[in-house]
């Protein structure tokens, strides 16, 4: 059965103070690990999809990476406009619980 | 282009009632997903249609039915709700067919249930 952790469950950042949200998975047969945006009163957006370990895509100040066991979504220097939820999936069907993003002027 | 569209945004049910919640895409997917969020338990996956004229189960599938209408329409209902369903309940599409697959999905904007 298909598992997604992600931590922390919340991250209260400074605007400019970079960090990163973790996502740790078990999943037989990887078949790309996906991460999307969800603002409040809206629908996750899509970001980034990754495919094998060592892979990374970047957006903005976004940059998401993955290894065999565990991605990670750093956010380099943020905004207030980049506050939200950022969701982990595998496979499209197993969501983590999300991490949320309150980046403070 | 209005991608994924629910209807309707807010509804307030009392315990027993039926309602049935609406999805349409227009990007011309062929998998359809039914999700409800709740707090700290992240998207729950309840249905989904691999392809027109297919459902299958989630993981969460008690208490709902679906109905694959055609392949822009799938649609959620409850047909004795309980307080246990209030929730978020988003709709998604993706291109591809198949329960999963390397494709994004695209989400609707969510109705907002509350059963009394």
């Amino acid at each position: 059965e298909d598992q997604v952790t992600q931590s922390p469950e919340a991250l209260r950042l400074q605007e400019g103070e970079s960090s990163s949200l973790n996502c740790s998975y078990t999943v037989s047969g990887l078949r790309g690990l996906f991460w999307y945006r969800q603002d409040p009163g809206k629908g996750p957006e899509f970001l980034f999809t990754l495919y094998s370990a060592g892979e990374e895509k970047e957006k903005e100040r976004l940059k998401a990476t993955l290894t065999k066991k565990e991605s990670f979504l750093h956010i380099t220097a943020p905004k207030p406009e980049d506050s939200a939820t950022y969701l982990c999936a595998v496979r499209k069907l197993s969501f983590g619980a999300g991490t949320t993003v309150t980046v403070r002027a | 282009n209005a991608g994924v569209t629910q209807t309707p945004k807010f509804q307030v049910l009392k315990t027993g009632q039926s309602m049935t919640l609406q999805c349409a895409q227009d990007m011309n997917h062929n998998s359809m997903y039914w999700y409800r969020q709740d707090p700290g338990m992240g998207l729950r996956l309840i249905y989904y249609s691999a392809s027109e004229g297919t459902t299958d189960k989630g993981e969460v599938p008690n208490g709902y039915n679906v109905s694959r209408l055609n392949k822009r329409e799938f649609s959620l209902r409850l047909e004795s709700a309980a307080p246990s369903q209030t929730s978020v309940y988003f709709c998604a599409s993706r291109v591809g067919q198949g329960a999963g697959g390397n494709q994004p999905q695209h989400f609707g904007d969510g109705t907002r249930l509350s059963i009394l």
